[in-house]
């Protein structure tokens, strides 16, 4: 089975950093991805991770362990339009189409 | 636009009755998947096709069966609906590579 554990809310402050865990338990693992979304919006994809190490795009890098089950969301200079839900997702290796969920964690960005 | 595009965007019914959502993705994909998010924001996997062949059944009542008649569309149709089918339900699809999910706007389901 899968178990996906985020914190379910932060709070920062803009031009700051803040750092989004997450860890997971998976029978097999191939692949975490992040996904960021908006209050009443769909899940838009931000990044992926299959091999240990940092993915960086902009504001926004990715780490993963793959020995710890562990990956953080690094978001960098934080502005007012990144307050939304992050969600930490998983793929098994048994199944390349299974993408499971963790519960995301709220960022609320304060001026 | 290319996109993936589910309707409709809000459905209101009453417990009992039976209801449909739509899906179609024009990005040239061949999976498609059905998820619910519920009041939590917890993201559950449902449904999901592969050319037509459902390739994924996530232990869901059998009041929900999906139909895919080509691989762009990818429809829902709720039996006998509860209260506890409340939820946000998203369509989503993948390309051959399945790195990313793309995920249309949603249908949010309100039982009453």
């Amino acid at each position: 089975g899968q178990n996906i554990d985020q914190p379910t809310e932060m709070t920062a402050t803009e031009g700051a950093i803040v750092q989004i865990n997450c860890t997971y338990q998976t029978s097999g693992f191939n692949g975490l991805f992040w996904y960021q979304q908006h209050a009443g919006e769909a899940p838009t994809f931000l990044s992926y991770n299959v091999l240990d190490g940092l993915e960086e795009k902009g504001r926004f890098s990715s780490f993963l362990s793959r020995s710890k089950g562990y990956s953080y969301l690094l978001l960098k200079e934080l502005q007012m339009k990144d307050s939304a839900s992050y969600l930490c997702a998983v793929r098994p290796t048994y199944n390349f189409n299974k993408f499971y969920f963790g519960s995301g964690t709220k960022l609320n960005v304060k001026p | 636009d290319t996109a993936v595009s589910q309707t409709p965007k809000y459905l209101v019914t009453q417990m009992g009755n039976d209801k449909s959502i739509k899906c179609e993705q024009n990005l040239g994909h061949d999976t498609m998947y059905w998820y619910k998010q519920d009041s939590k924001k917890f993201l559950k996997i449902m449904f999901s096709y592969n050319n037509k062949e459902l390739i994924i059944n996530e232990t869901v009542p059998n009041r929900f069966s999906p139909k895919s008649p080509d691989k762009a569309h990818l429809n829902l149709h709720i039996n006998s609906l509860e209260l506890g089918d409340s939820a946000v339900y998203f369509c989503a699809s993948t390309p051959a590579t399945n790195e990313k999910l793309f995920f249309g706007s949603g249908t949010q389901l309100s039982v009453l």
